[in-house]
């Protein structure tokens, strides 16, 4: 199994300013007939479910703003949000799909400073 | 609107049974591959299972967590999908969303609400 390890736990950030969320896989989700890496960002607010932000690893979803961007390939992925608004506090997971089972992040909580 | 909706949560006995639906609206469901995952209460997301579409065979595949317990099958013809869960565990209490795949993204693009199945005696 692919082991997602996510970095920190959780991180107060100012409004307006930059959060930076780590997710590291054990093994490589690049897959060398493509060149995509298999990677998805979703965020989470209470009471809600999740909700995909970014997938192969730094494609934007239809209709999420573009302060979150996503980075990475091979093993290690960030996701960013830049100019941080209230309405980001949320837990945001990593999940890779290159290879079954499919793996979650342990879930980063952003929270406003 | 494109959705999908979960229902068939409850309270159960351990080594009780319980049958979730998933119905979808909105969408092709007879295309789409549908995943079960859950999240137990201030926990994390576990991939439970999904299964393929009629192209690919219905195939499934399971957590080994709930392999041989849990079982995910499919009605087209009803828009739905469901998990079968026998031989249910106290560990096994936690929110089940059931979603799609997305094809184009490869990863969960729809989710539903989610319900609540909870194991205690």
């Amino acid at each position: 199994d692919i082991e997602m390890t996510q970095s920190p736990d959780s991180l107060a950030v100012s409004l307006g300013e930059r959060a930076t969320i780590n997710c590291k896989s054990s093994q490589s989700v690049l897959h060398s007939s493509n060149n995509n890496n298999y990677i998805a960002w979703y965020q989470q607010k209470p009471g809600q479910p999740p909700k995909l932000l970014i997938y192969w690893a730094s494609t934007r979803e239809s209709g999420v703003p573009d302060r979150f961007s996503g980075s990475g390939s091979g093993t290690d992925f960030t996701l960013t949000i830049s100019n941080l608004q209230a309405e980001d506090v949320a837990v945001y997971y990593c999940q890779q799909y290159y290879s079954l089972p499919l793996t979650f992040g342990g879930g980063t909580k952003v929270e406003i400073k | 609107e494109v959705q999908l909706v979960e229902s068939g949560g409850g309270l159960v006995q351990p080594g009780g049974s319980l049958k979730l639906s998933c119905a979808a609206s909105g969408f092709t469901f007879s295309v789409s591959s549908i995943h079960w995952v859950r999240q137990a209460s201030g926990k994390g997301l576990e991939w439970v299972g999904r299964i393929k579409t009629k192209a690919n065979t219905y195939a499934t595949e399971y957590a080994a967590s709930v392999k041989g317990r849990f079982t995910i099958s499919r009605d087209d013809s009803k828009n739905t999908a469901y998990l079968q869960m026998n031989s249910l565990k106290t560990e096994d209490t936690a929110v089940y969303y059931c979603t799609r795949f997305g094809a184009g993204s490869g990863s969960f693009d729809l989710w539903g609400q989610g319900t609540l199945v909870t194991v205690s005696s």
